[in-house]
């Protein structure tokens, strides 16, 4: 089976754009969750989504949002980008439940200068 | 608060050395999780744990429900150990991750 895959892998923005990261789960697996990961605040939850609805969102401004399609894959976007939203963003899926083990995807650097 | 604690945040071991990295929690959770990130990002679900231990290789993860306790053992250390170790746990409802800050392992050959 593929693992998680995510695109773009790179990603250079200016101050006040927009951008949408996207994120394909392994085949079968319909929780899809996302992370920030910063050298200052570490790994943090964005949001999770389950077959289409965001199940458990993170403590994040409205700026950030995502979406679910019906074959499982998941957009992020950020609008109004700020210096402080270059991170690694990372998603990633597993199967159904709680708990589950989940499998992460390499990640998009994402650059706002 | 942190609601996930890690210990120590950085650590050097020789080759061959026990390595332990700790984890202490203090919320509900419905699982347990230990995750390996080697430079460059990819991340990697190692173990996953709801009560007692659990063995891979030289690696072994033990917890303890009561204590809200758990810690991660690396046998016979190796240079390719060196990563970044992160505690996790998944609530109660959901499968998203609260994470701890890491734990970055340095094995010299």
């Amino acid at each position: 089976k593929a693992g998680v895959t995510q695109t773009p892998r790179y990603l250079i923005k200016t101050r006040g754009q927009q951008v949408t990261l996207s994120c394909s789960p392994i085949s079968g697996h319909r929780s899809v969750s996302w992370y920030q990961q910063t050298p200052g605040q570490g790994l943090q939850f964005l949001f999770e989504y389950f077959s289409e609805t965001q199940r458990n969102k993170g403590n994040f401004p409205g700026r950030f949002s995502g979406r679910q399609f019906s074959n499982s894959r998941s957009e992020m976007n950020v609008s109004t980008l700020e210096l402080g939203d270059s991170a690694l963003y990372l998603c990633a899926s597993s199967s159904t439940g709680t708990g589950d083990t989940q499998y992460f995807g390499p990640g998009t650097r994402l650059t706002v200068l | 608060k942190n609601e996930v604690e890690q210990s120590p945040q950085n650590l050097t071991a020789q080759e061959g050395e026990f390595i332990t990295i700790n984890c202490s929690y203090s919320v509900g959770i419905s699982a347990l999780h230990w995750l390996q990130q080697h430079p460059g990002g990819g991340i990697v679900s190692l173990f996953m744990l709801s009560s007692g231990k659990k063995k891979h290789g030289r690696l072994i993860a033990t917890i303890n429900i009561q204590e809200k306790h758990s810690s991660l053992h690396i046998t016979a250390s190796h240079p390719r150990d060196s990563a970044v170790y992160i505690c996790a746990y998944t609530p109660n409802t959901g499968n998203q991750f609260y994470f701890g800050t890491g734990t970055s392992l340095t094995v010299i050959p």
